[in-house]
This record gives C-alpha cells, sequence and structure tokens, in this order.
C-alpha cells in the first residue's frame, strides 16, 4: 500500500517568504508527526496531531511555525516570513494512534532558504 | 524531559563483521525503543522495535537488547552487508497515559560497511 507521501519534495526560496509543505499520511493513520532534520543532524519533534487536534505543539520553534490537519488525513506546516536557519529537511511520519505505535516516515521536504 | 545519546557517531566494519550501535535514555518513563534506518536522500525506515517489557529482540540479521536498570539499548547487526551502509537512529518513546505521541532521537550513527 500506499506510504506516507510529502510534497514537494525540494524547495528553495527567498528569506522572507512563506511557505507551505504537504504531508498525506498513511489511509487509516490516526496520528501524524512532523520532524526537522538539519544538515547532518538527528531529527527534532514539531508538532503532533490526534486526529486533527494537536495535543503537543511544544516543539514549533517561533511564531512563524504553524500546522493543521484536515479531514484527519492531510496535514501542512506552514513557515512564514522564512529565515536561512530555517533550511533544513522537514519529515513527516504517521502511525495507527498514538502512545506506542510505529511511525512510519515519508522522505521529506528539503527546504532551502536562499 | 527525556534525552537521548548515540555512540558512536560514525562506525566502519569489514563486511560480513558485526557492528553494535548503543543508545542511553535519561527517562525511565520511556517504554517504546525504535531503530530507524536512513539512506541518503530518503527519510528514516522503522527497520526493528523493542518495548520495555521485552529484554530482546531479533529478526534476521538484526536484533535489539534493552537493560531498563541501566537505561540503555543496543542495535547489533551481524554478518554485515555493504547494503547495511547508512545512517541508524535510535528513539525512545515517552509515555504519560497516552498524552505524549513524539519520539526523542538519537543523533545517528553512519555506519560504512567495507566490501
Amino acid at each position: 500500500g500506499a506510504g506516507v507521501s510529502q510534497s514537494p519534495s525540494n524547495k528553495v526560496t527567498e528569506k522572507g517568504k512563506d511557505v507551505e509543505l504537504r504531508c498525506d499520511p498513511i489511509s487509516g493513520h490516526t496520528a501524524l508527526y512532523w520532524y526537522r532534520q538539519r544538515l547532518g543532524q538527528g531529527l527534532e519533534f514539531l508538532i503532533y496531531f490526534q486526529g486533527n487536534s494537536a495535543p503537543d505543539k511544544s516543539g514549533l520553534p517561533s511564531d512563524r511555525f504553524s500546522a493543521e490537519r484536515t479531514g484527519e488525513s492531510v496535514s501542512t506546516l506552514t513557515i512564514q516570513r522564512t529565515q536561512q536557519e530555517d533550511s533544513a529537511v522537514y519529515l513527516c511520519a504517521s502511525s495507527l494512534g498514538e502512545g506506542n505505535q510505529p511511525q512510519h516516515f515519508g522522505d521529506g521536504t528539503r527546504l532551502s532558504i536562499l | 524531559g527525556e534525552n537521548v545519546e548515540q555512540h558512536p557517531s560514525t562506525l566502519s566494519v569489514q563486511e560480513g563483521d558485526s557492528a553494535v550501535i548503543k543508545c542511553t535514555y535519561s527517562d525511565s518513563a520511556s517504554n517504546y525503543f525504535p531503530w530507524y534506518k536512513q539512506e541518503l536522500g530518503k527519510g528514516p525506515q522503522l527497520i526493528i522495535d523493542i518495548r520495555s517489557n521485552v529484554g530482546e529482540k531479533k529478526d534476521q540479521r538484526i536484533a535489539v537488547t534493552l537493560n531498563k536498570t541501566a537505561k540503555h539499548f543496543s542495535l547489533h547487526i551481524t554478518e554485515t552487508q555493504p547494503e547495511d551502509s547508512a545512517v541508524y537512529f535510535c528513539a525512545a518513546h515517552l509515555n504519560y497515559g497516552g498524552s505524549q505521541g513524539n519520539l526523542i532521537f538519537g543523533k545517528g550513527t553512519k555506519l560504512s560497511v567495507k566490501p
């Protein structure tokens, strides 16, 4: 079956522009997660959805970052007024439920801020 | 909060040898420990996981051990092959009544298997 799908795969934009990243989770997966991975680094948790609600937004680095999920399916991560330090790979994962369920990752969106 | 330390950061082995990667965690409430393999340009792929009620789990050439008392867990790959070359991440999941869903990741180990 289809895995987690992220788009675009690559995004280059100028500093100060807004960007929107999309994640399509595995069908039936109620939990959805966003992570950030800087070059050569580990994964940094950003936000987590259970259904359409976000019980944990603790990882969002600033108020320029926001995310939403609709229809218990697609999620979008929006970064406003992008800065060069926002350059990273943004990874999305989904799981059957919250708690100790395996998380399955997409291949990410590589974001480059010029 | 939870903190996960992973060692070594790089590991080079000869094809056919074994590779061991170790992680420690700080919060004794963590109860789920997955391992991921990440190839260049790809997302992390779950390769094995272990829950806190089990001490060891094996899947073909891959095994994971967990020592809850010492708060560390290890990945063992036997009979390594060049295609095992990748970055490996450990992670720990904190569960307070199911209200927290994120994983805390180690910084990764770059494994190189030389033919």
